[in-house]
């Protein structure tokens, strides 16, 4: 498909796992995006990437957060040792360039985690 | 991070205008005004952005303040489709792309 593909879309895990989260950008799209959103609540920014880079990790909650990027493609977001306020539905973005400002974001449709 | 105010929901019939509006007093001189919208359960999709004038494409029109301390979302004809959270962004040259998301407004549109 031409949008960004997130997976898994669905994904229940057991306080104290660790679970992956994993975001296939538009082809071609240099800037990368991770955003949260909790029930009935807006977006939080996570952290952004610029090619494998990440020059803005500001979001991150906690160090049990990180991501990585590579190939300028693929990236995967990690948590470990989950708790009950990690549950959110997490969202992947990407843009042509992050360094124009003007670029329009595109959204994945989110992978829901649930941590029981 | 510049602020945007909005209302927090907005009622509107179908077929009539809507004009949903955003409160941006302290935006600097570069920073760009972006609209994205949410669709129950979906991600936010690109309405809009503009710097000073007025933009208009297929989903909207933006219209921007002399001052640019406010603007205003404009869809022409509101259908049932357009029911969803609204949001109003700033963004600037140093956030690389960087959105940082409110609670925007909620529209119902009622047949």
């Amino acid at each position: 498909g031409a949008g960004v593909s997130q997976s898994p879309s669905n994904k229940v895990t057991e306080k104290g796992k660790d679970v992956e989260l994993r975001c296939d950008p538009i082809s071609g799209h240099t800037a990368l995006y991770w955003y949260r959103q909790s029930l009935g609540q807006g977006l939080e920014f996570l952290i952004y990437f610029q090619g494998n880079s990440a020059p803005d990790k500001s979001g991150l909650p906690s160090d049990r957060f990180s991501a990585e990027r590579t190939g300028g493609s693929v990236s995967t977001l990690t948590i470990q040792r989950t708790q009950q306020e990690d549950s959110a539905v997490y969202l992947c973005a990407s843009s042509i360039s992050g360094y124009r400002d003007t670029g329009e974001l595109f959204f994945g449709e989110g992978s829901r985690l649930t941590v029981l | 991070d510049a602020k945007t105010t909005q209302p927090n929901s907005m009622e509107s019939n179908e077929e009539e205008p809507v004009h949903l509006p955003c409160n941006h007093s302290t935006i600097s001189g570069t920073d760009y005004i972006h609209w994205y919208r949410q669709l129950p359960s979906q991600g936010p999709e690109y309405v809009i952005h503009g710097l000073t004038s007025n933009v208009n494409n297929r989903m909207a029109s933006l219209a921007i303040a002399e001052d640019r301390k406010s603007s205003t979302l404009i869809l022409h004809r509101a259908t049932l489709r357009d029911a969803a959270v609204y949001y109003c962004i700033l963004s600037s040259r140093n956030q690389g792309g960087k959105l940082i998301f409110g609670q925007g407004t909620e529209l119902s549109v009622k047949p």
